[in-house]
């Protein structure tokens, strides 16, 4: 079946460690994006891709780092240098860029710092 | 005041009641889209609206542009249908960053 495999599910990370959530999508879309939930707000744009080697940041991307290098995968970095990275951690992606049709997500990552 | 507002935040209803989510907004729009969160934490697209309404089974969402108003109606709910309902609009001004603004999300929670 189609679809978005994120991973790890649940992920610690030790403060100034850096961590990669995995991204892997076989519906052969061109756009895929990287959100963050926390308690209380609304999914904010972290990353998105719109074609391979290609991407933009989103509304809140310091401390974060992507890359695109097949269409399939989009990983995301969380780094060192991301004050608050505790949170979950979406992925999705859609036929057509700039957000414009039908999201796909994952099953999300949960990624909390000790 | 956040863009996009739901209420309720909160709702507790008996297996077989007749459901609604409310959304509304207060920028001008290209589309709409109402989105389920399971409790594993995953998402699922319900809806994508830009006017009217459209029905799916057991959910029916409808929209007014006019009034910047869109409803999710659940009927005859059943436990599973126990979620988080997210609200998402479309940002017709946006020409960078994210399109799409993200209500808080409504937990519904079914009992038999």
């Amino acid at each position: 079946d189609g679809g978005i495999t994120q991973s790890p599910k649940y992920l610690f990370r030790k403060e100034g460690q850096n961590v990669t959530l995995s991204c892997e999508q076989n519906l052969n879309h061109d756009a895929m994006y990287w959100y963050r939930q926390d308690p209380g707000q609304g999914l904010r744009l972290i990353y998105y891709s719109q074609i391979v080697n290609d991407f933009q940041k989103g509304d809140i991307a310091e401390g974060y780092s992507v890359s695109r290098e097949k269409k399939e995968s989009f990983p995301l970095t969380v780094t060192s240098a991301q004050k608050n990275p505790t949170a979950f951690y979406l992925c999705a992606s859609s036929i057509y860029g700039g957000e414009t049709g039908e999201l796909f997500f994952g099953e999300g990552s949960r990624l909390t710092v000790l | 005041k956040n863009e996009v507002e739901q209420s309720p935040q909160n709702l507790t209803a008996q297996e077989g009641e007749f459901i609604t989510i409310n959304c509304s907004y207060s920028v001008g729009i290209s589309a709409l889209h109402w989105l389920q969160q399971h409790p594993g934490g995953g998402i699922v697209s319900l809806f994508m609206l830009s006017s009217g309404k459209k029905k799916h089974g057991r959910l029916i969402a409808t929209i007014n542009i006019q009034e910047k108003h869109s409803s999710l109606h659940i009927t005859a709910s059943h436990p599973r249908d126990s979620a988080v309902y997210i609200c998402a609009v479309s940002d017709e001004r946006k020409t960078s960053g994210s399109r799409l603004t993200f209500g808080e999300g409504t937990q519904l929670t079914v009992n038999p």
